[in-house]
């Protein structure tokens, strides 16, 4: 069966420092991959999504970036974490060509202090 | 004009009641729709497809009507474990992938 890892489940971090979290896919090949940001209060923003290695789409220019070194790993990366930066981060896939929906990880929570 | 827009409620029912939220969409090529369901401090889960024959699965009840650009849930019999958050999600096919727009979500409270 498929499953979606994503790690850590909580960070505080200061302002200026880096942040890179990790997301991977199991039990799959060649997923659509996205990186969500959900700020208090507020629904979910797009924020990366790849269809393959190497391949990253920006929806929101901003502080972060994603990288996808592997077929089922996804990161998500800050040189300088902004205050702004806080808030709920998820990973999550659909299966391309499926006509299911999108499968979240338990997400992190980023607290930038 | 947002893309997905959803009334953010609360919606506050009884236990046993029927509750009925509405979704609409702003780009007529959107290809596929979802309901989500999000616990607070949870990632959202699926909760089901939406399609225009209209879906049904145990209490919830999904339709899709394109011709006016929204999708509906309805939730009969609510239990109190159905209080939670309603994401509607809609897709559209942009460079070969599929990307896909979330409402803010409708918050239903189910009270005894």
């Amino acid at each position: 069966s498929q499953t979606i890892h994503q790690w850590p489940a909580t960070l505080v971090q200061p302002v200026g420092s880096p942040l890179s979290l990790e997301c991977t896919v199991e039990g799959t090949s060649n997923p659509n991959l996205y990186w969500y940001r959900q700020a208090a209060g507020r629904g979910l923003q797009l924020l990366f999504y790849s269809v393959g290695i190497g391949q990253i789409s920006s929806e929101v220019p901003q502080n972060l970036s994603a990288s996808r070194p592997q077929d089922r790993q996804f990161i998500l990366s800050s040189k300088k974490l902004l205050l702004s930066d806080s808030g709920f981060y998820l990973c999550a896939w659909r299966y391309l060509g499926t006509g299911g929906g999108y499968t979240f990880g338990s997400g992190t929570r980023l607290t930038v202090v | 004009r947002k893309e997905v827009e959803q009334d953010p409620g609360p919606f506050n029912v009884p236990e046993g009641a029927t509750v009925a939220f509405n979704c609409t969409y702003s780009n007529s090529a959107s290809q596929s729709f979802f309901w989500y369901r999000q616990d607070c401090r949870k990632e959202p889960k699926l909760l089901m497809s939406v399609y225009s024959s209209g879906n049904e699965d145990g209490r919830f009840t999904a339709q899709l009507n394109r011709a006016s650009q929204y999708i509906s849930l309805l939730i009969r019999d609510s239990k109190l474990s159905d209080s939670a958050t309603y994401l509607c999600v809609v897709t559209l096919l942009s460079g070969g992938s599929y990307i896909p727009t979330f409402g803010r979500g409708t918050s239903l409270i189910v009270h005894p």
